[in-house]
């Protein structure tokens, strides 16, 4: 089944305290990204990837990093998070430019 | 220019209304304009998608129609059914720069609820 999946699910963690939330694919798409949802912001793109150690910011990069060792593989690294990072975030992925994107189920993260 | 406007923020409907979701544009270069709705608790799912050489189209009971001059796209959604109620996000589709990436620049979101 294809499928996208992120961990973990929901997370509440404190200023300052680094961490990591994963994304993984099975479709063999190239492309990967990361997205926050905010209430009426709409998905906002935070970097994305066109293919292994192929990284660039989005939108709204400011406070994240990101890596790509593998196909399959986009966590999403917040090195000192802060309350205003406090959001719910999604993993897409897709073949190509002009390709479905599919998304992982989202990640609630609550930094105190 | 990036943007895309998306309106309204909510609405609620009585089943078998047929509600209607506006987006607009400024970018010229978008060319790609797909819909996703999501249901609680989960990831988007893409619904219908529309390229801007066609004006309208139809995939059951959600339609696009697309207004190249006026830079607008709207989703309709006939005979509206509980099981619709779900946030729902246009988006357009840009080439990144010389990346090809085609980026997704979604709009606000609107929360929909359909009344039994």
């Amino acid at each position: 089944e294809a499928q996208v999946t992120q961990n973990p699910r929901y997370l509440i963690t404190v200023t300052g305290k680094k961490l990591t939330v994963t994304c993984s694919q099975n479709m063999n798409h190239e492309y990967m990204s990361w997205y926050r949802q905010d209430p009426g912001l709409g998905l906002r793109q935070i970097y994305y990837s066109m293919n292994v150690e192929v990284t660039d910011k989005g939108d709204v990069p400011e406070g994240y990093k990101v890596s790509r060792k593998e196909k399959r593989n986009f966590p999403l690294i917040l090195e000192s998070p802060s309350p205003n990072q406090t959001s719910l975030y999604f993993c897409g992925t897709k073949k190509s430019s002009y390709n479905e994107q599919f998304f992982g189920p989202g990640t609630r993260l609550t930094v105190l | 220019q990036q943007q895309v406007k998306q309106s309204p923020q909510s609405l609620i409907v009585q089943k078998g209304g047929i509600p209607i979701i506006n987006c607009a544009y400024e970018n010229t270069a978008f060319d790609y304009f797909p819909w996703y709705q999501q249901f609680p608790g989960k990831g988007p799912a893409l619904l219908i998608a529309i390229r801007p050489d066609v004006s309208e189209k139809k995939e059951g009971r959600f339609t696009i129609s697309f207004n190249k001059s006026a830079k607008q796209f709207s989703l309709h959604i006939m005979d509206s059914q509980p099981g619709d109620s779900a946030t729902y996000f246009c988006a357009a589709n840009r080439l990144d720069g010389s990346s090809n990436t085609g980026k997704l620049i979604f709009g606000q979101g609107t929360t929909l609820q359909v009344k039994p």
